[in-house]
């Protein structure tokens, strides 16, 4: 059983556009992440849902619009897609009891390229 | 906020010797160290952690040192084998009830030379 899963793996479309990302956790975790890894392979967190409810958004621009609809499931939909949103989406999760030392599990990543 | 430098950037050993990897954390309230393995195209993997209230931690090959008055947390890995070869990440994070924020390091790429 697949842990963290997410689709589609792989998103190929064209500059403008506008797409979804969904993630789904069988872990009974809390706590929902995603991170964007760019060219140079840098991991950098985008945002956290804690029980449904958004706990960090970083600075990330307002095209990106994260959506929990339950604490299993964070989806991400990015409208007007550029060029600079070419890059490997991770879903992750732990169980965010409030305690900062829960290891985060991620899923295989959503490789997205814009035309 | 937390800022996590990791050195070097490109490791090569043979197969056999030692690695080690070092991060430094800027933000002295952390107090979580995990370290990630990521193999090319493939996710990143929790391979260990450590918690401020411990100065080393070993598992098998791998092992983690942390010096909270330096700020800086090492990874060891022994007896080095060709599927050790990945990108490692340190990462750093303290506890904020439901806002917990890993922020990783930049990644070494570890080659074992055979």
């Amino acid at each position: 059983d697949t842990a963290v899963s997410q689709t589609p793996k792989y998103l190929v479309t064209q500059m403008g556009n506008d797409k979804s990302i969904k993630c789904e956790q069988n872990l009974g975790h809390d706590t929902m992440y995603w991170y964007k890894q760019d060219s140079k392979k840098f991991l950098k967190i985008m945002f956290s849902y804690n029980n449904k409810e958004l706990i960090i958004n970083e600075t990330v621009p307002n095209r990106f619009s994260p959506k929990s609809p339950d604490k299993a499931h964070l989806n991400l939909h990015i409208n007007s897609l550029e060029l600079g949103d070419s890059a490997v989406y991770f879903c992750a999760s732990s169980r965010g009891t409030g305690y900062s030392d829960q290891p985060q599990h991620f899923g295989d990543g959503t490789r997205l390229s814009i035309l | 906020g937390e800022n996590v430098e990791q050195h070097p950037s490109t490791l090569s050993v043979q197969e056999g010797d030692s690695a080690v990897i070092k991060c430094t954390y800027s933000d002295s309230a952390s107090n979580y160290f995990p370290w990630y393995k990521q193999e090319l195209g493939k996710r990143p993997q929790l391979i260990i952690d450590i918690r401020s209230n411990v100065g080393e931690k070993k598992d098998q090959r791998i092992a983690v040192t942390l010096n909270k008055t330096a700020k800086h947390f090492s990874l060891h890995i022994t007896e080095t084998q060709p599927e050790d070869s990945a990108v490692y990440f340190c990462a750093a994070s303290r506890a904020n009830f439901g806002n917990e924020k890993l922020t990783f390091g930049t990644g070494t790429r570890l080659t074992i030379i055979p």
